[in-house]
């Protein structure tokens, strides 16, 4: 089993709906959660960083992370165009190189 | 912009030959991180930096080397060159926390 398992997509939804990308992990001593927006051909760029379980939003952006059941989850709402890009989830146990997703890749059509 | 720099944009070289990947953290970020970025497997840890030292080692192969220097800038050196090692390669940085800030990225394209 790998320790960071995301849904490589893809993944296509119409202008202004909800998007729902999710992360599950095995690795129980992961703390810190983080989700990264890559644009094609371009590094990631930092979204989302949650410190343990719960939620947190930023505008369009919330981000939920559920220890209990090793999963994380970034939603997304009113998607835009321009959130088309592939997003990756990222996490630690705290003062240890980031484990990354794959990434799943979204395309949103106006 | 993140505030890390990375040099070149695009390198191609030939299978056999030696290149250096160089990097500018954030102003202040004592830590550095190289990544590896192919198709098939995403986003690979290479190898980490605190303050000139060695912090955390992941998938480098031996024929990878890197450090970093008092300046703080680090390097990434690539030698005896394959195919397989053409991707992105990615510099992060990081203050004291976890969240890490990357770079645009070198693209190698070994031919």
């Amino acid at each position: 089993q790998k320790e960071v398992e995301q849904d490589p997509g893809p993944l296509s939804v119409p202008e202004g709906a909800i998007v729902s990308l999710n992360c599950t992990y095995s690795n129980s001593a992961f703390q810190y959660f983080m989700w990264y927006r890559q644009y094609s051909r371009k590094g990631p760029e930092l979204l989302m960083y949650t410190y343990s379980s719960g939620n947190k939003e930023d505008g369009r952006f919330t981000a939920q992370v559920d220890k209990s059941s090793k999963y994380i989850s970034l939603f997304i709402r009113d998607s835009q165009p321009s959130d088309s890009a592939t997003y990756l989830c990222a996490m630690s146990a705290g003062n240890t190189p980031l484990v990354f997703g794959k990434g799943t890749r979204l395309s949103v059509i106006a | 912009d993140s505030g890390v720099t990375q040099t070149p944009k695009h390198l191609i070289t030939a299978t056999g030959q030696r290149v250096t990947l160089r990097c500018s953290p954030r102003s202040g970020d004592l830590s550095v991180y190289w990544y590896q970025q192919s198709l098939d497997q995403g986003l690979q840890f290479l190898i980490q930096y605190y303050n000139g030292e060695e912090r955390a080692k992941g998938n480098i192969l031996e024929r990878f080397s890197a450090q970093q220097f008092p300046d703080l800038h680090s390097e990434l050196n690539l030698s005896s060159l394959e195919l397989g090692d053409s991707a992105l390669y990615f510099c992060a940085s990081s203050d004291a926390g976890d969240t890490q800030y990357f770079g645009p990225g070198t693209r190698l394209t070994v031919l």
